[in-house]
């Protein structure tokens, strides 16, 4: 199975800075590579699909990039409400279909 | 509007089978080439892919947990069953249903699991004797 590593497991920024977190892929999954938010007691909500490409209606302040084993989620100026744990999520482009989550990074307010 | 909403046990005793209901409304299982998965989450704990099931019926489980698990859908009655057997503590989890878009490309659209769009809130299932 393909593991996913996140980094950094948490972080700590002030308001308005840029926040980067990373996942490393274990093998080659192109583009394969989603990104989602959770907020403590909330179901996970996805934000990026295809490694790039922002959900509908997600702000533009979320964005994704890397593509083979090395991504990238940014966060260009964090806001208040950004406070959550974030995941990256793999999913195989052959059958069997298994889908694959990162460890997690907890992003707070310093 | 897409909801969807697991139910199920709060209290399971090790070795005993779980069995957990995902009600789904606003899209249908028997088309469209949707999906509904589940996932888990222990207290504290990352995210955990379980099992998907697209609405014609074809099947996936997680490696490690495959020999445990098995997924089906009512679609009369619009829910996907999830039962995982011969529980543990270390089973204790919140347990999400989710649904898996069609994948579409080239103006076609497949059953792919791909992503998670929709989610339910979820609920926490203990084992505990």
């Amino acid at each position: 199975d393909i593991q996913m590593t996140q980094s950094p497991s948490s972080l700590s920024a002030s308001v308005g800075d840029r926040v980067t977190i990373t996942c490393q892929a274990s093998q080659d999954i192109s583009n394969y590579l989603n990104w989602y938010q959770q907020k403590p007691g909330k179901a996970p909500k996805l934000l990026i699909y295809d490694a790039s490409n922002l959900e509908t209606g997600v702000p533009s302040r979320f964005s994704g990039s890397g593509s083979g084993t090395d991504f990238t989620f940014t966060i260009s100026s964090l806001q208040p409400e950004d406070i959550a744990t974030y995941y990256c999520q793999q999913y195989d482009n052959l059958p069997p279909e298994t889908l694959t989550f990162g460890g997690g990074t907890k992003v707070e307010i310093k | 509007q897409v909801t969807l909403k697991e139910s199920g046990p709060v209290l399971v005793k090790p070795t005993e089978t779980l069995t957990l209901t995902c009600t789904v409304s606003g899209f249908s299982l028997s088309n469209a080439r949707m999906g509904v998965s589940w996932i888990r989450q222990p207290p504290g704990k990352a995210l955990e892919w379980l099992a998907h099931i697209f609405s014609n019926d074809e099947k996936s489980y997680s490696t490690s947990l495959k020999s445990r698990l098995t997924i089906s859908k009512d679609t009369s009655k619009s829910q996907v069953v999830l039962t995982m057997t011969n529980m543990d503590p270390v089973d204790t989890a919140t347990y999400y249903c989710a649904r898996i878009p069609a994948y579409c490309s080239g103006g076609s659209c497949y059953s792919r699991a791909v992503k998670f769009d929709y989610w339910g809130q979820g609920t926490l299932v203990t084992v505990s004797s």
